[in-house]
């Protein structure tokens, strides 16, 4: 089991560009999020699903889009990069109340 | 709204004495409560939950204290060594709400050596 597996490792995009960050899992767990964490903060939700075709938003939902078309994938997607979302991108999957977390995906946006 | 805060950004401890970690939520329909521990460039990594029924919960060096009436998680690690530096977080999962985990800011633990 690879677990969680999220790509690229390592990203810098200029403003305006979009960009999909990937993520995906082999425990065939339905509940999937994404979510970020910036310097000296807690990680804040994104987006989640709770299952294939079923996505909803979090606490920052602006500026991403998801979608969920198989169990195993979660993309999201930044449709017109700022430097706001300079962060570091953590996909969590969950089941039976324990989320295992990637390693995070860190996008720098000049 | 939902918030989970911890009281204090950073913990230096000796290596040796004992670590509290400590927690305040302010979401009373809370009903499970978990700690993770994140390393330097690493995602979060569980170290142990409890569920709103209990008040206290025992893994190996660590316990979770959780006061219902005050709204308050404690993290304990017995014996802090070197390998436990890292950031703490508390997350909370609000019953009903499709299981969304709501995170804390995160303690930085420091173990001298």
């Amino acid at each position: 089991n690879a677990g969680v597996t999220q790509t690229p490792k390592f990203q810098v995009l200029k403003t305006g560009q979009s960009m999909t960050l990937q993520c995906a899992q082999d425990m065939n767990h339905e509940y999937m999020s994404w979510y970020r964490q910036d310097p000296g903060m807690g990680l804040r939700l994104i987006h989640y699903s709770v299952g294939a075709g079923i996505t909803d938003q979090g606490e920052v939902p602006n500026g991403y889009n998801v979608s969920r078309s198989t169990t195993e994938d979660f993309p999201l997607r930044l449709l017109s990069a700022a430097p706001s979302q300079t962060s570091v991108y953590f996909c969590a999957t969950r089941r039976r109340g324990g989320y295992t977390f990637g390693s995070g995906t860190r996008l720098t946006v000049v | 709204g939902e918030s989970v805060g911890l009281h204090l950004p950073t913990l230096s401890v000796q290596e040796g004495d004992n670590s509290i970690i400590n927690c305040a939520y302010s979401n009373s329909a809370s009903d499970y409560f978990i700690w993770y521990k994140q390393e330097s460039e690493k995602g979060p990594q569980f170290i142990i939950d409890i569920r709103s029924n209990m008040d206290k919960r025992q893994g190996q060096r660590v316990t979770v204290l959780l006061n219902k009436t005050v709204k308050h998680l404690s993290l304990q690690i017995a014996a802090t060594q070197p390998g436990d530096s890292a950031v703490y977080f508390c997350a909370e999962i609000v019953s009903g709400n499709t299981g969304k985990l709501i995170f804390g800011q995160g303690t930085t633990l420091q173990v001298k050596p």
